[in-house]
């Protein structure tokens, strides 16, 4: 397996631009979540699916930020409008389970968003 | 909700020093203690992690200890390298919950 597979790696848009993030957990996993790294915030969870379905978006900062999960091997996290306190890095992460021996959570690459 | 302090925030060693990193804990229901380390511009990885039925877990030159009395645990590691430099991050979860994280602690290892 390849891994959580995240696109674009990276994304610099301009205020008021609608941005979309997308990513594919690992096969099998029933769990996948969305965290936003800044140096002030560190590593904040955003949204979780199980099995498709959203659980908890708490963690989603405004109306202007929504995330779906049409079916197991795909996710997008998308922000509209965009404004330049988005800029982050947006991590997708998956695992098996939410807890027990299986909860691990594998990371993807991250997209680094800029917004101008 | 749980609250999660890590420190320091950032660590200098020369390479063979060991090098340890502290969080605590608000909630004393969590039960699950991970520390992913995070190279300067890759993903955070998952280098060793404890559950609380267990007071110390060791890995090669990792090793990670628990007091759930005080709610602290700590990252240990020993004959540090070059290599070892990254940003480590703390967390911790109680049963069904989801990962509360640490701020981080960016260790820079000297040869």
């Amino acid at each position: 397996d390849a891994g959580v597979i995240q696109s674009p790696r990276h994304e610099v848009t301009e205020m008021g631009q609608e941005v979309t993030l997308r990513c594919k957990p690992i096969s099998g996993h029933d769990y996948l979540f969305w965290y936003r790294q800044t140096m002030m915030r560190g590593l904040e969870l955003l949204i979780y699916f199980n099995n498709n379905v959203p659980i908890d978006d708490s963690g989603m900062p405004e109306d202007r930020f929504s995330a779906k999960m049409p079916n197991a091997s795909f996710s997008t996290l998308k922000i509209q409008p965009s404004e330049p306190r988005d800029s982050a890095v947006y991590f997708c992460a998956s695992s098996w389970a939410l807890e027990g021996a299986y909860n691990e959570q594998f990371f993807g690459p991250g997209t680094r968003l800029t917004v101008l | 909700g749980e609250n999660v302090e890590q420190h320091p925030s950032t660590l200098s060693v020369q390479e063979g020093d060991s090098a340890v990193i502290k969080c605590t804990y608000s909630d004393s229901a969590s039960n699950y203690f991970p520390w992913y380390k995070q190279e300067l511009g890759k993903r955070p990885q998952l280098i060793i992690d404890i559950r609380s039925n267990v007071g110390e877990k060791k890995d090669q030159r990792i090793a990670v200890t628990l007091n759930k009395t005080a709610k602290h645990f700590s990252l240990h590691i020993t004959e540090t390298q070059p290599e070892d430099s990254a940003v480590y991050f703390c967390a911790s979860k109680e049963g069904y919950s989801t990962l509360t994280f640490g701020k981080g602690t960016m260790l820079l290892v000297s040869p």
